[in-house]
């Protein structure tokens, strides 16, 4: 089975703060992506990452980073958090062949003060 | 642009009528599309997929149907189950090169069982 995990469940941070999000999948895949969810507008593609070091801009990433410096580890960065960033944040990973089915991690809420 | 669009953002239905999902799009360049559910405080599991060459795909209780002329895709659940309350996303996809892809997700429908 597809194993997605996310570094925290839930995060409380201030206005300003530096913020990580950590994403780790054990499948081997070479696709990750992060994405935010909030109520009425779906999921929205953030950041995405089709190899290590690679990554690609998604619908909304301004005001986010990522770094993908291992096949299996893909990180969000918010560099100064905002109220406007407060959001579940889902992370997931697919195959680049074959079955592009992304697989998802738990999320994290975040919550920003 | 909302590529992907689910109308119907909540849906009741007793507990073992069918259940019927809704999802339209408007790029007809996608290749295959997806189904996920979605519990609170959980990421999205996939439930079912298809590809744009086909109009029908099953699993168990789960059968999700493809009219590319209507750009229109449905997932119907028969019989519902009080589990299966939970966020219904349609999403869409392409294939392009160096596995260089990315879904669509619509916006989401809350499906409600009653017991």
């Amino acid at each position: 089975d597809v194993k997605v995990t996310q570094s925290s469940r839930y995060l409380v941070k201030r206005t300003g703060e530096k913020v990580f999000l950590e994403c780790v999948q054990d499948m081997d895949h070479e696709n990750m992506f992060w994405y935010r969810q909030d109520p009425g507008l779906g999921l929205r593609l953030i950041y995405f990452s089709y190899d290590v070091k690679m990554k690609e801009k998604g619908d909304i990433p301004e005001g986010y980073s990522v770094s993908r410096e291992k096949k299996e580890r893909f990180s969000l960065i918010l560099e100064s958090a905002s109220t406007n960033q407060t959001s579940m944040y889902l992370c997931a990973s697919s195959l680049r062949t074959g079955s592009r089915t992304q697989y998802f991690g738990p999320g994290t809420r975040l919550t920003v003060l | 642009d909302q590529q992907v669009k689910q109308n119907s953002p909540s849906l009741s239905v007793q507990e073992g009528r069918i259940s019927i999902l809704n999802c339209d799009y408007t790029n007809s360049m996608f290749d295959y599309f997806l189904w996920y559910k979605k519990y609170p405080a959980e990421g999205p599991t996939f439930l079912i997929s298809i590809s744009s060459i086909k109009d029908k795909n099953e699993d168990g209780r789960f059968t999700v149907f493809l009219n590319k002329s209507a750009k229109h895709l449905s997932l119907h659940i028969v019989p519902s189950q009080p589990g299966d309350s939970a966020v219904y996303f349609c999403a869409a996809g392409r294939f392009l090169n160096f596995g260089n892809e990315k879904l669509t997700f619509g916006t989401g429908t809350r499906l409600t069982i009653i017991p």
